[in-house]
């Protein structure tokens, strides 16, 4: 199975801070990689997919890049309502999906 | 609305069985592939399940197979998944999860229900 590892678990930051999540694959993915939103007691939220394609709706604040096997999701100017939970998932072969572990946004 | 309901989920004892159902509307849900997703309490997110847009397709965790099912009925807009042989690990709160692309297998998740909570336990 393809692992996903995020990097960091934990990301302490304030209102305005620019903020950047990585995620790498212990193999390549081609650019097969989304990035959701989950705040807690909630359905995850689709943010990015094809590690660069922003989905309808999400804040242009919100931006992918990589391929291969390290992905970056960058928040430009972080606001009240980004702090989140935040997974990368890579669906590059049919199975299994898999996810990251999970970088959890806090106030600073 | 694109709208996903799940419903089913409850306390079940070990080794017991159960049957979720998502209920979808406000799209063409025989064209997409739909998923399960479960999160346990305080956990992170894992992918359980796909079914392809026909039916004819599926797809398992190691970690689920021999004793979890997912099917549709199309004619119904509904997907299920028949849970047996529970185990303490399967309480999760249990999503179902729209595929991005029409007939695609392979995409990322873009609809998700509200989930429902699945209990192993004595």
């Amino acid at each position: 199975d393809i692992q996903m590892t995020q990097s960091p678990s934990t990301l302490s930051a304030s209102v305005g801070d620019r903020v950047t999540i990585t995620c790498r694959a212990s193999e390549s993915i081609s650019n097969w990689l989304a990035w959701y939103q989950q705040k807690p007691g909630k359905a995850p939220k689709l943010l990015i997919y094809q590690a660069s394609s922003l989905e309808s709706g999400v804040p242009s604040r919100f931006s992918g890049s990589g391929s291969g096997t390290e992905f970056t999701l960058t928040i430009s100017s972080l606001q009240p309502d980004d702090f989140a939970t935040y997974y990368c998932q890579q669906y590059n072969t049919y199975s299994p999906w898999t996810f990251g572990q999970g970088t959890k946004v806090e106030i600073k | 609305e694109v709208q996903l309901v799940e419903s089913g989920g409850g306390l079940v004892q070990p080794g017991g069985s159960l049957r979720l159902s998502c209920s979808a509307s406000g799209f063409t849900f025989s064209s997409y592939a739909m998923y399960w997703v479960r999160q346990a309490p305080g956990k992170g997110l894992e992918y359980v399940s796909t079914v392809n847009y026909n039916g004819i397709s599926t797809y398992y965790a190691d970690s689920v197979k021999g004793r979890l099912t997912i099917f549709r009925d199309n004619s119904r807009n509904t997907l299920y998944f028949q849970m047996s042989s529970l185990r303490a690990e399967d309480t999760a709160v249990y999503y179902c999860v729209k595929g991005r692309l029409r007939f695609m297998d392979r995409s990322a998740f873009d609809i998700w229900g509200q989930g429902t909570m699945v209990t192993v336990s004595s």
